[in-house]
């Protein structure tokens, strides 16, 4: 039973370039949540999907960055025109239900760094 | 609105001593609380949690934590430290607020253990 899959696990960039994220949760998980661990901090929430919905996104910067989970295939997170500052650690995780209490299961992440 | 306080960054304990990793947590609605260790170049993975259950909470690894309501408090603990256990300790908080359950992390603490 594979678990949260992302890849790729280390993206290189320069500054201008889009970088696009893939993350396929665990088998019969519908619930996905993007966070982003810069140098030195914790996990910072970005934004829950559920299949095609965008559910919550208070955690997402307002421009460049957008997220999807369609029907078919991984959740992307996609980052236009990246800059410096977008260099980190980006966790995906995902659950089976959407509830208190519930475990996140997360993936081994992708390290983005922008030149 | 949910927080959480992980006191030390940093936290080093010799070999076969006793672990105590500080988390405080604000919570204006019950709370959900968790663990996380993170090795490195690795995704999370849940040490245990609290879910209004039992106040003293047993997970994987020999680790424990006791909450404490009227100290807002719920510390991390193992009687005795393995070199394996070196690595970054995430504690989260998650509550119902607005509907949403998501992850509010804190900062990490980042765990030696000396030969």
């Amino acid at each position: 039973n594979a678990g949260v899959m992302q890849n790729p696990r280390h993206l290189v960039r320069r500054r201008g370039q889009e970088a696009r994220l893939r993350c396929s949760p665990m088998k019969g998980h519908s619930h996905v949540y993007w966070y982003r661990q810069l140098p030195e901090e914790g996990l910072k929430f970005m934004v829950y999907l559920q299949k095609e919905n965008i559910i919550d996104e208070s955690g997402m910067p307002k421009e460049r960055f957008s997220a999807e989970f369609p029907k078919e295939g991984p959740s992307i997170l996609r980052i236009q025109q990246v800059v410096r500052g977008d260099s980190a650690a980006y966790f995906c995780a995902s659950s089976p239900e959407y509830r208190a209490g519930n475990e996140q299961f997360f993936g081994p992440g992708t390290r983005l760094t922008v030149l | 609105a949910q927080s959480v306080t992980q006191l030390g960054s940093h936290v080093s304990v010799s070999e076969g001593a006793l672990v105590l990793l500080r988390c405080n947590y604000s919570s204006s609605v019950p709370p959900y609380l968790f663990w996380y260790v993170q090795y490195p170049n690795q995704g999370l993975q849940l040490l245990l949690k609290y879910t209004s259950a039992a106040t003293l909470v047993k997970g994987i690894n020999g680790f424990e934590a006791e909450f404490k309501k009227s100290e807002t408090s719920f510390h991390l603990t193992k009687p005795s430290a393995h070199m394996s256990d070196a690595a970054e300790y995430f504690c989260a908080v998650s509550a119902a607020t607005s509907g949403t359950y998501k992850y509010i992390f804190g900062t990490g603490t980042r765990l030696k253990v000396l030969a």
